[in-house]
């Protein structure tokens, strides 16, 4: 069980073009979370999906960000036009199932920097 | 402690001795996850303690949660080089299907 994948490690944008994160999560696990890891915010909850449905995107910013699962083997997380402010660690996690209780195996993150 | 609008937390300690760390928050939780990021890292989890109980046990790590003042705090005992991480506690806001949030976490540093 290679864990929750993370591609790519490390991604440079300029300001204002396009990033697509993406999160292969472990298999069999039907719950996918997005988080966001900034040294001020610390970790921010950004989106989940259950079966591959959206549940909650309460925390993802409304206008450029947008988060997808196509099936059970991949999550993407799409920011349009970024900004600096974008510039953070993403992290993916999956769980067995959406359950509170349930521990989350998080990927070993994106991290984005917008010059 | 852990939350809020707190920086993050900084400990130092030597190798061998104890540390205990806290974590308030603000909501009911039914659950309090303890996890640990390593550099590079991921966050992983090391302990879960449910709102039934107060306190739980794993190795050398002990939880504790008092839900009446809504706080928790984990103890590592003799610590140990290996222990250097960040701690960071996670709740559900009180519903069993719900996200978790994370609080800013308490960075431990295990001296040799």
């Amino acid at each position: 069980n290679a864990g929750v994948i993370q591609t790519p490690r490390h991604k440079v944008t300029g300001k204002g073009q396009e990033a697509t994160l993406w999160c292969e999560p472990i298999s069999g696990h039907s719950a996918v979370f997005w988080y966001r890891q900034t040294i001020v915010q610390g970790l921010e909850f950004l989106t989940y999906f259950r079966n591959q449905a959206p549940i909650d995107d309460s925390g993802m910013p409304k206008e450029r960000f947008s988060a997808q699962m196509p099936n059970q083997s991949h999550s993407t997380l799409k920011i349009q036009s970024t900004q600096p402010q974008d510039s953070a660690v993403y992290l993916c996690a999956s769980s067995r199932t959406s359950g509170s209780a349930e521990t989350l195996y998080f990927g070993s993150g994106t991290r984005l920097t917008v010059l | 402690s852990q939350w809020g609008e707190e920086n993050l937390q900084a400990l130092s300690i030597q190798e061998g001795e104890d540390v205990t760390m806290n974590c308030s928050y603000k909501t009911y939780t039914t659950v309090v996850h303890w996890y640990r990021q390593d550099s590079g890292r991921g966050p992983a989890l090391i302990i879960l303690i449910r709102s039934n109980e107060r306190e739980k046990r794993s190795g050398r790590l002990r939880a504790t949660l008092d839900t009446s003042s809504q706080s928790s705090s984990l103890s590592i005992t003799a610590a140990q080089c290996e222990d250097t991480a960040v701690y960071f506690c996670a709740t559900d806001g009180g519903s069993a299907g719900n996200k978790l949030t994370f609080g800013i976490g308490t960075r431990v540093l295990v001296r040799p």
